[in-house]
Formats: C-alpha cells, sequence, structure tokens
C-alpha cells in the first residue's frame, strides 16, 4: 500500500525568510502527488498537484514542490513567507481512486 | 457557485449514542468521499461513493460505521453506539470523476465530540 510520511510536525519561520515542508512517498509504478492547505477555521484546499510531465510544479501563491523520483519526494517551498501563509500543509498520494494523507505540518510565519 | 457543504458543523454526545453527519457535495460531482481527520493525526480514507454505489468501503473502522448515498447527491455518514475514540473532524469531499485528472473539493468538516 502506499503511504506518505511528512517528517516535520511544526515549521515556525520569520516572515520573507524562505521555507521546504518535506514529503516522502512511498514508491510505487505511477504516482499522483498532492499539497494541500488548511487555513485556520477552513476546509482543505488544493494548492498544487503533479501528474505527469514537468517535475516542477508551480501555484497561484508562490508555493513550488518537485517530483523527485529517484529520492520518492515531494518537497514544498517557497523563498518567501508571508504571515498569511501560516497555516496546515499536507501532502499526499492518489491510491486508485481516493488520497492517502500524510499526517500534516503546521507552518507558522511570525513577524 | 456553492462548495462543499457538511452539517452540522458541531457534534457533540455522549457515548453510545447514534450520531448522523451529513455531506451536500458539488452538484454534478459523481465521486463522494469521507475521511477522518484525528487530532494531532493525518486524514483516514473512510469510504468513496462513484454515484450511490460505494466500491471501496474499506476504511470504515468497524462495523458501528455506514454511510449511504442517494440521488447521486447527499450522503449520510451514520456512527452507532458511538465511542471516545471517535472523536474526530470528519470530512467530506466531491470530485466530477474519480480519475487522477480530478481534484477533489473539501467540505469544512464535521467536528464530532464523544464524551
Amino acid at each position: 500500500a502506499q503511504s506518505v510520511t511528512q517528517l516535520d510536525s511544526q515549521v515556525p519561520v520569520f516572515e520573507e525568510a524562505p521555507v521546504e515542508l518535506r514529503c516522502n512517498y512511498s514508491s510505487s509504478v505511477s504516482v499522483y502527488l498532492f499539497w494541500y492547505v488548511q487555513y485556520p477555521n477552513q476546509g482543505l484546499q488544493l494548492l498544487l498537484k503533479y501528474l505527469s510531465g514537468s517535475t516542477l510544479v508551480e501555484s497561484i501563491n508562490g508555493f513550488e514542490a518537485e517530483f523527485n523520483k529517484s529520492q520518492t519526494s515531494f518537497h514544498l517551498r517557497k523563498p518567501s513567507v508571508h504571515i498569511s501563509d501560516t497555516a496546515e500543509y499536507f501532502c499526499a498520494v492518489k491510491n486508485t481512486d481516493k488520497l492517502i494523507f500524510g499526517t500534516g505540518t503546521r507552518l507558522q510565519v511570525f513577524p | 457557485g456553492a462548495g462543499v457543504s457538511q452539517s452540522p458543523s458541531n457534534k457533540v454526545t455522549e457515548k453510545g449514542k447514534d450520531v448522523e453527519l451529513r455531506c451536500d457535495p458539488i452538484s454534478g460531482h459523481t465521486a463522494l468521499y469521507w475521511y477522518r481527520q484525528r487530532l494531532g493525526q493525518g486524514l483516514e480514507f473512510l469510504i468513496y461513493f462513484q454515484g450511490n454505489s460505494a466500491p471501496d468501503k474499506s476504511g470504515l473502522p468497524s462495523d458501528r460505521f455506514s454511510a449511504e448515498r442517494t440521488g447521486e447527491s447527499v450522503s449520510t455518514l451514520t456512527i452507532q453506539r458511538t465511542q471516545q475514540e471517535d472523536s474526530a473532524v470528519y470530512l467530506c469531499a466531491s470530485s466530477l470523476y474519480t480519475d487522477r485528472y480530478n481534484e477533489q473539493f473539501f467540505g469544512p468538516g464535521t467536528r464530532l465530540t464523544v464524551l
């Protein structure tokens, strides 16, 4: 069965600093990977996804993630974070028809 | 248009009582999913529907849990004889189809507390 590991449960960072949220997945033949974000008191929203093609995918608010097959990773990065990026971030892999989620990383951005 | 809605937003119940959680998916979405989010843990898949049938019930934790969907629309997740370990946020999601290209849209969740 596929699985997802997010090693960092919390990542504190100052505003305008770069950040990387780590995600590793168990190997499989076909891999479809996702990052979801959950802002305080809101539902999950899709941030970005990798289905095929270019290994670097970007979101509209400056986040990017790179699919690395050899390292089985899909780390999320942003070169300069904002206070409004404070949220919980979940990495997920699609397994047949359902999503398998990691345990989440809470990103806390300080002024 | 309207997103996925869930009701109630919060539910507090006593151990041993039955509860029903409701999900209204986005209109026209054929696939509907239920997940559970326990405190400090990731989201746990429970069940999904394609139309009104449930091809995968593998995530239901026990026979106290059941779900149904009618009219390829509303779904109800029922937990019988609730236990304290059932306390969690229950999330519903829907997508146009189940294939890999279709994004799952999540509702705000129902926070269930079993006393």
